[in-house]
């Protein structure tokens, strides 16, 4: 069965303490792994997507890796605003319009 | 604007009222999608169509229904309100090919007393 698993549930980091959450997978062929961030109330908004093993995407402080079983989104030197809950997401090569959500980790960075 | 727009953006309701929530999209996408988010449960995909003919039920869609009224717009039903369906719900779009990220609406959050 597809299905993607996010560790941890929740992170809270000082400002400038860098720290990687984590994107677990099981998928019948990887189309494709995305990363979003979601703030309170809103809708997800899209940060990366990442389509094979050993790539990489980067976006300020947010760098995004893929692995044949998991996917890490690297936060260097955090700010407060990058606080916020950040959901993975996968794609399989089958059914493409299916995407299976991860539960996401809630991420707070205090000043 | 908002490429893909929910009306209303919260909506509270009794058991057993019928609710619509809509969807309007400005990204020319083909391919529309409603969710479902409850705490711990991530988002559920309700019902996805893929052009103004095609209609398919997601893996939740019992107790809902949906109408694809143009290329743009795309609406949700519930035809009679249960406390359960109190949630947040979110329009997507993606593009045709269907390869690719998809794009969220700012959500519509109903509660059902």
């Amino acid at each position: 069965e597809d299905q993607v698993t996010q560790s941890p549930e929740a992170l809270r980091l000082q400002e400038g303490e860098s720290s990687s959450l984590n994107c677990s997978y099981t998928v019948s062929g990887l189309r494709g792994l995305f990363w979003y961030r979601q703030d309170p109330g809103k809708g997800p908004e899209f940060l990366f997507t990442l389509y094979s093993a050993g790539e990489e995407k980067e976006k300020e402080r947010l760098k995004a890796t893929l692995t044949k079983k998991e996917s890490f989104l690297h936060i260097t030197a955090p700010k407060p605003e990058d606080s916020a809950t950040y959901l993975c997401a996968v794609q399989a090569r089958l059914g493409t319009y299916k995407y299976i959500f991860g539960t996401g980790t809630r991420l707070k960075v205090l000043a | 604007d908002a490429d893909v727009t929910q009306t209303p953006r919260n909506r509270i309701t009794k058991t057993g009222k019928r609710i619509m929530l809509e969807c309007s999209q400005t990204k020319g996408h083909d391919r529309m999608y409603w969710y479902r988010q409850d705490p711990g449960l991530g988002l559920r995909l309700i019902y996805y169509s893929f052009d103004v003919k095609d209609i398919n039920k997601g893996e939740i869609s019992d107790g809902y229904s949906v109408s694809r009224q143009a290329q743009a717009k795309f609406s949700l039903s519930l035809e009679s309100a249960i406390p359960n369906q109190t949630a947040l719900y979110f329009c997507a779009t993606s593009d045709t090919q269907g390869i690719g990220e998809l794009f969220f609406g700012e959500g519509s959050r109903l509660t059902v007393l």
